[in-house]
Formats: C-alpha cells, structure tokens, sequence
C-alpha cells in the first residue's frame, strides 16, 4: 500500500505572493499522481495530474507541479496567488490498476490581502 | 458535463437511527467509492463497488454497509448512527481499469449525529 504525506497541514499567503504545498509518497511501484482542490463547502475538483512523460504538469487556475522519482515528491506551486484560491488541497496516489486513490491530509490554504 | 450528485447537502440525525446517503453519477462508470473527511485525517475510504452488485471493504468500513443495485447509484448505509460517524461524506466515480482518470467527486454530505 502506498501512504501520502502533507508535510503542511495549514500555508498562510499573502495574495500575489508564491506559494509551494508539499507532497511526499511511499511506493515502490510505479504510479499515477494527482493534486485536488475543494473550496468551501464544495466536493473536490482535479487541479491537475502526472501520469508519465515530463515531470513537470500544468493544471487549471495557473497551479503545476513537479515529479521528482528519487526524492518520491510531487510539489504544488502557483507563481502568484489569488484570494480565491483560499481553499483545501489534497495530495493522491493511485498505484498501476488498483482500483483506490489514496489521499494525504490536507492542506488549508488562507490567502490574505 | 459529468457529474455525481449526492441526496443531501446537510443531514441531522438520532443517534441510533439507520440513515441512508444516497449517491447516483450520470456518467456510466463502473467503480464508485465512498469516502468520509475529517479534519487532520484526509479522505479516509469506506467502501468501494466495482460493478453493479459487488462491493468491497475499504480502510474503515466498521458501521457502515452499502448497496449498489443499479449501475448509477451508490448508496452508503449507517445501520446505527453514532456522534462518532458526524463527518462530511464524498462519493466519487470512475471508469473502470482507469487509474490514470482521477476520481469525479459529488458536493459532499455533511452529517451531524446528535
């Protein structure tokens, strides 16, 4: 099984500052990667996804972030953020065809004015 | 635009009674899977269904049964409730053999049982 780690459980901003949510998986098998963002009282939407090829993914609402295989790391990182990108992020881990997304924490993102 | 929608945005429930969470996506997928949130915790799987009437234990899936009768619609069972299960409920689908998909999550149930 693979297990997520958060290594922020909360990421204070100020609006058009940058800012970089943490991701850390253990697995020893290859597998698909996912960032997902859930604003106040909503589901979860896809941010983005890194599935193969180039490390570096590009998502919706100007986020992307990077694989790195040695470092087992898939960081998210947005060059300047809104206040409307105040929400929850969760990292996930799918592994081959197993059928489950395993999720991290969570982290809550406040951007302030 | 695809799309899962769950019965309830906000439930109130005794403990003790035997409560229903009602899932249904317009999508045709094959797998659903419900999971529950808690703050600290992540998303944390119950149960999953790969196919109509099949159904399979997720990570916690101690008080809680589903059913799964009709391909669209996946339904999470709390046999008895407790204050321990008040948490946000999300239901999510998916193609089947389609790890690289992602899941499509609903708008979530939030329970509170008194």
């Amino acid at each position: 099984a693979q297990s997520v780690t958060q290594l922020d459980s909360q990421v204070p901003v100020f609006e058009e500052a940058p800012v970089e949510l943490r991701c850390n998986y253990s697995s020893s098998v290859s597998v698909y990667l996912f960032w997902y963002v859930q604003y106040p009282n909503q589901g979860l939407q896809l941010l983005l996804k890194y599935l193969s090829g180039s490390t570096l993914v590009k998502g919706i609402n100007g986020f992307e972030a990077e694989f790195n295989k040695s470092q087992t790391s898939f960081h998210l990182r947005k060059p300047s953020v809104h206040i409307s990108d105040t929400a929850e992020y969760f990292c996930a881990v799918s592994r081959g065809n197993d059928y489950k997304l395993s999720f991290g924490a969570g982290t809550t993102v406040t951007v302030r004015a | 635009d695809v799309k899962v929608t769950q019965s309830s945005r906000y439930l109130v429930k005794r403990t003790g009674e035997k409560v229903f969470l009602e899932c249904v996506q317009d999508m045709d997928h094959e797998n659903m899977f419900w999971y529950r949130q808690d703050p600290g915790l992540g998303l944390r799987l119950i149960y999953f269904s790969y196919d109509v009437k099949m159904k399979e234990k997720g990570d916690i899936p101690e008080g809680y049964s589903v059913s799964r009768e009709k391909k669209e619609r996946f339904s999470l069972i709390l046999e008895s409730a407790s204050t321990n299960q008040t948490s946000m409920y999300l239901c999510a689908s998916r193609p089947t053999g389609r790890a690289n998909y992602g899941y499509t999550f609903g708008s979530g149930t939030r329970l509170t049982v008194v």
